[in-house]
């Protein structure tokens, strides 16, 4: 089976930077993914590390370790707007992703 | 503008009853999926379809039907044999294999009462 594990929430305050974790236990994977919801709202896609390292798009970043199973999504110079839920997919061998429960970020003034 | 519009926004249904939710699509992806999201929990696949007149279960197929006559077009039936529907029911699309990023609809959120 697949499985995705991260917090359930975090709290950072405006400015700030914040890091969201990711591990994973698969039975086949081929990349992971990072999407953003706001209450209410669809998912939007983040970033996507099919190797091993950074990914930097503007002010997020996602990490990725193949041999550790891990990722993150780090986010920096946090804005109100930021306050989301974070989610972590994992891409399957059939293109299919397979969910996180997601991280609910809470930012702080 | 492309994109995926999702209706109804906001559905009730009355138990015992069918109901569809509509899910469109202008982006010319081939790939399209639905997704049922309930409180504090990811995303759990529904049905997903890769090319016109096919598709496949998901994880949580039982309860709900699909069909893809058209590419634009992926319509998702709620059937009765669905005992606790109550969820925000989402549609997405992707570009083809090697694009990894869905994009989707806004949501359609339904309740039984």
């Amino acid at each position: 089976g697949q499985s995705l594990e991260q917090p359930s929430e975090v709290t950072a305050v405006e400015g700030a930077i914040v890091q969201i974790n990711c591990t994973y236990q698969t039975s086949g994977f081929y990349g992971l993914s990072w999407y953003q919801q706001h209450d209410g709202g669809a998912p939007t896609f983040l970033s996507y590390n099919a190797l091993d390292g950074l990914e930097e798009t503007g002010r997020f970043s996602s990490f990725l370790s193949r041999s550790d199973s891990y990722g993150y999504l780090l986010l920096q110079e946090l804005q109100m707007k930021d306050s989301a839920s974070y989610f972590c997919a994992d891409m399957d061998s059939n293109y299919q992703l397979i969910w996180g429960a997601g991280t609910k970020l809470i930012i702080k003034p | 503008d492309g994109g995926i519009t999702q209706s109804p926004k906001y559905l009730f249904r009355k138990e015992g009853q069918n109901v569809t939710l509509s899910c469109e699509q202008n982006l010319n992806h081939d790939a399209m999926y639905w997704y049922r999201q309930d409180p504090g929990q990811g995303l759990r696949l529904i049905y997903y379809s890769q090319i016109v007149n096919d598709f496949q279960k998901g994880d949580i197929a039982e309860g709900y039907s699909v069909s893809r006559e058209k590419k634009e077009s992926f319509p998702l039936t709620v059937t009765s044999a669905q005992k606790n529907p109550t969820a925000f029911y989402l549609c997405a699309s992707r570009e083809s294999a090697e694009n990894y990023g869905y994009t989707f609809g806004s949501g359609t959120r339904l309740t039984v009462v």
